[in-house]
C-alpha cells in the first residue's frame, strides 16, 4: 500500500512555462513533506521541504504548496528550464521517531522542451 | 557540508557472489538507509538502521542483509547475488530532528550489473 503517490510517471513542459509536479499521500501522521530531484547515474539532491503547519514554501523559481485537507502537495517550477529534466520523488515522514523513515514516491520524469 | 559516500560507482559480479557495498557519512547522523532505484518502482528500502549495531527491515529486504559495527558507516550485504538483483543501489543518511529541517542526504549510487 502506497502511503505517498505520484500519480504521473512523466510531465513534459515547454521551457520558460510552469511545471506542476503533484502528490498525494495517506498517512495523516506524516509532517513533514520533501521534494528531491534526482540526475540519471546520480544519488537524488534534496530540493525544498515544508513542514505540515505551513502551506507554502517558496525558494526561488521552486513552491511547494501543501493541501492537508485534501493530503496533496505540489511542487511549481517557475520558469522552467532545460536543467530541470530530472525525475522528482515526492516525500513524507513523521518527525521526531528515533526509527522513523521517509517514504517516498515512486518519482514523476519531468522532460523540459526547447 | 554532509558527505555521503558509496565505495563503488559501477560494480560487475557474477552470479551467486558475495557483494558488499559499502557507505560512510561524515555529519554524525544516527540514521542510515539503504535503497534500490529501479524503473517505474521509484526508490524502495532495503535496509535502514537508526543507531549502531541497530538494524531495521525495509520494504524489500529478501536476499540482503545490513552491517553497522560504526555510527558513520553502513554496509550493504547481497550473500549470494543474482540477476534481479541487478539495479542502482543508493545509500542515505539523516539527521533526526523534532522541529526543523529533516533531510535525508544520498551518496552518489552504485550502479551493480550481476551476471
Amino acid at each position: 500500500d502506497q502511503q505517498v503517490k505520484q500519480n504521473s510517471p512523466s510531465l513534459s513542459v515547454q521551457e520558460g512555462r510552469i511545471s506542476i509536479l503533484n502528490c498525494d499521500y495517506t498517512n495523516s501522521m506524516f509532517d513533514y513533506f520533501l521534494w528531491y530531484k534526482k540526475y540519471p547515474a546520480e544519488g537524488p539532491t534534496f530540493l525544498i521541504s515544508i513542514s505540515s503547519i505551513k502551506d507554502k514554501n517558496e525558494d526561488g523559481r521552486f513552491t511547494v504548496f501543501l493541501n492537508k485537507s485534501a493530503k496533496h502537495l505540489s511542487l511549481h517550477i517557475v520558469p522552467s528550464q532545460p536543467g530541470d529534466s530530472a525525475v522528482y520523488f515526492c516525500a513524507a515522514s513523521a518527525r521526531g521517531k528515533r526509527d522513523d523513515k521517509i517514504i517516498f514516491g515512486k518519482g514523476t520524469r519531468l522532460h523540459i522542451l526547447p | 557540508d554532509v558527505k555521503v559516500t558509496q565505495s563503488s560507482r559501477y560494480l560487475v559480479k557474477r552470479t551467486g557472489e558475495k557483494v558488499f557495498l559499502e557507505c560512510v557519512q561524515d555529519m554524525d547522523h544516527e540514521n542510515m538507509f539503504w535503497y534500490r532505484q529501479d524503473p517505474g518502482l521509484g526508490l524502495r528500502l532495503i535496509y535502514f538502521s537508526y543507531d549502531v549495531k541497530m538494524k531495521e527491515k525495509g520494504d524489500i529486504p529478501e536476499g540482503y542483509s545490513v552491517s553497522r559495527e560504526k555510527k558513520e558507516r553502513f554496509s550493504l550485504i547481497l550473500e549470494s547475488a543474482s540477476t534481479n538483483q541487478t539495479s542502482m543501489y543508493l545509500c542515505a543518511s539523516r539527521l533526526l530532528r523534532e522541529t526543523g529541517t529533516d533531510t535525508q542526504y544520498f551518496g552518489p549510487g552504485t550502479r551493480l550489473t550481476v551476471l
